[in-house]
């Protein structure tokens, strides 16, 4: 079975920073570009980042500078490092696989003082 | 990065059929079409449908899509209750290199 499972969401304050971990089982993980998928409270999704097999990166303007996201193949694992944190940022974080066909379950990010 | 545009809401007796449009450019959504995602409240995505028309393993043939330029559309016949969700459409914008959405258009079925 296909699974990804997020983790390291939480509380931080303005400033801080936070990494998320997304675990990945059922499929060869080294094969697929992986995503990050945003959503704030009662909005609408928003892409973060992607990361193809090659390790070439792609980000939202909103999180350019900011976030990176990797990847460790030997560790079925995808990453987001997000530094200087906003409270626009505040939002569940879903990894996604490939063109959308698996997501997590979620790991909230909540960003206030 | 400009998102693609879905109107916000849709509603639809039980039984009947309802579209869903996505509206992009030639960049996105006229390049490789869309993808459709359907959200229920309190879950995450589930991929209905992929690029040019594809349908991953275990969902309905209720859901069809199809494109128009550089416009998407979701169908969904024979509304059921379950039905009731958002649906998003994404598209890979190769001019700005990144994945656009779009605002999501809440279905009610009646």
């Amino acid at each position: 079975e296909v699974r990804l499972s997020e983790s390291g969401g939480g509380l931080v304050q303005p400033g801080g920073s936070l990494r998320l971990s997304c675990a990945a089982s059922g499929f060869t993980f080294s094969s697929y570009a992986m995503s990050w998928v945003r959503q704030a409270p009662g909005k609408g999704l928003e892409w973060v980042s992607t990361i193809l097999t090659s390790g070439m990166t792609y980000y939202a303007d909103s999180v350019k500078g900011r976030f990176t996201i990797s990847r460790d193949n030997s560790k079925d694992t995808l990453y987001l490092q997000m530094n200087s944190l906003r409270a626009e940022d505040t939002a569940v974080y879903y990894c996604a696989k490939d063109w959308y066909d698996c997501w997590g379950q979620g790991t909230l990010v909540t960003v206030s003082s | 990065q400009a998102g693609l545009t879905q109107p916000p809401s849709v509603s639809k007796g039980l039984r009947q059929t309802a579209t869903f449009t996505c509206t992009g450019n030639s960049n996105n959504v006229g390049n490789q079409g869309a993808a459709w995602l359907q959200q229920h409240q309190g879950h995450p995505p589930k991929l209905l449908s992929y690029g040019n028309n594809n349908r991953p393993s275990g969902i309905s043939e209720r859901f069809s899509t199809s494109r128009s330029g550089n416009t998407a559309s979701l169908t969904i016949t024979g509304l059921q209750p379950e039905d009731e969700a958002d649906y998003y459409c994404s598209a890979w914008d190769i001019s700005l290199s990144a994945w656009v959405f779009g605002g999501g258009t809440k279905l009610t079925v009646l």
